[in-house]
């Protein structure tokens, strides 16, 4: 079965940093390409980035270019998400999914992020 | 990357069909036949209902249907029942290499 699971948000200060991790499991997650998507409370969703199945070929959202870092460590079966200088506006359910078919599919339960003082 | 164009509800009674549109220019929707459709009930993750389109992943209904034409996209539901209450999303890759997802759109069963 195609499971992944992320980790690693929480309450952060404006211009902190936080890593998100995604466990996979169920695939062969060297071959998959992986996307982060995230959702604000009560919005809709909105694309994050995507990495490529050997980590060569990275693509961000403009809003988030320059302050995030997608990364994979195909040994672990672990996607992150490094996330610095936090922003309000950065509050939301973050969600990790394999890419099927250029789509995003198999999400996760995604893992809360807040940036508040 | 502006997102893409949903209506922000839509409603029908049991057993009728639905539309949801989902509009993008030649750069998203119009230009590729990747545009992809998900079910979020609320406090749930998003779920697949509709790939490359039209195409349906295994173990979704057939009451699911989805086309496009021009730069507008569509989800059909027919056979409306109580559990297809929920917010649906389109999403479509982007001439630039990145994805975008429409608004959002809440069906009501009523």
């Amino acid at each position: 079965e195609v499971q992944v699971v992320e980790s690693g948000g929480g309450l952060v200060q404006p211009g902190g940093s936080l890593r998100l991790s995604c466990a996979a499991s169920g695939f062969t997650f060297s071959t998959y390409w992986m996307h982060w998507v995230r959702q604000a409370p009560g919005k809709g969703l909105m694309w994050v980035s995507i990495i490529s199945g050997d980590g060569t070929v990275t693509r961000y959202a403009d809003s988030v270019k320059g302050r995030f870092t997608i990364s994979r460590d195909n040994a672990r079966n672990t996607l992150y998400l490094q996330m610095n200088s936090l922003r309000p506006e950065d509050t939301a359910v973050y969600y990790c999914a394999r890419d099927v078919a250029m789509a995003p599919d198999d999400w996760g339960q995604g893992t809360l992020v807040t940036v508040s003082s | 990357q502006s997102a893409l164009t949903q209506p922000a509800s839509v409603s029908g009674s049991p057993g009728q069909s639905i539309t949801i549109s989902c509009t993008g220019t030649s750069s998203d929707v119009g230009g590729y036949n990747y545009v992809s459709w998900y079910q979020q009930h609320p406090g749930k993750a998003p779920k697949l209902m509709i790939s490359d389109v039209s195409k349906r992943p295994s173990g979704i209904s057939n009451r699911f249907s989805g086309s496009k034409s021009g730069n507008t996209a569509s989800l059909t539901i027919s056979g409306l029942q109580a559990e297809d209450e929920a917010d649906y999303f389109c999403c479509s890759y982007v001439a630039t290499g990145n994805w975008v997802f429409g608004g959002g759109t809440k069906l009501t069963v009523l």
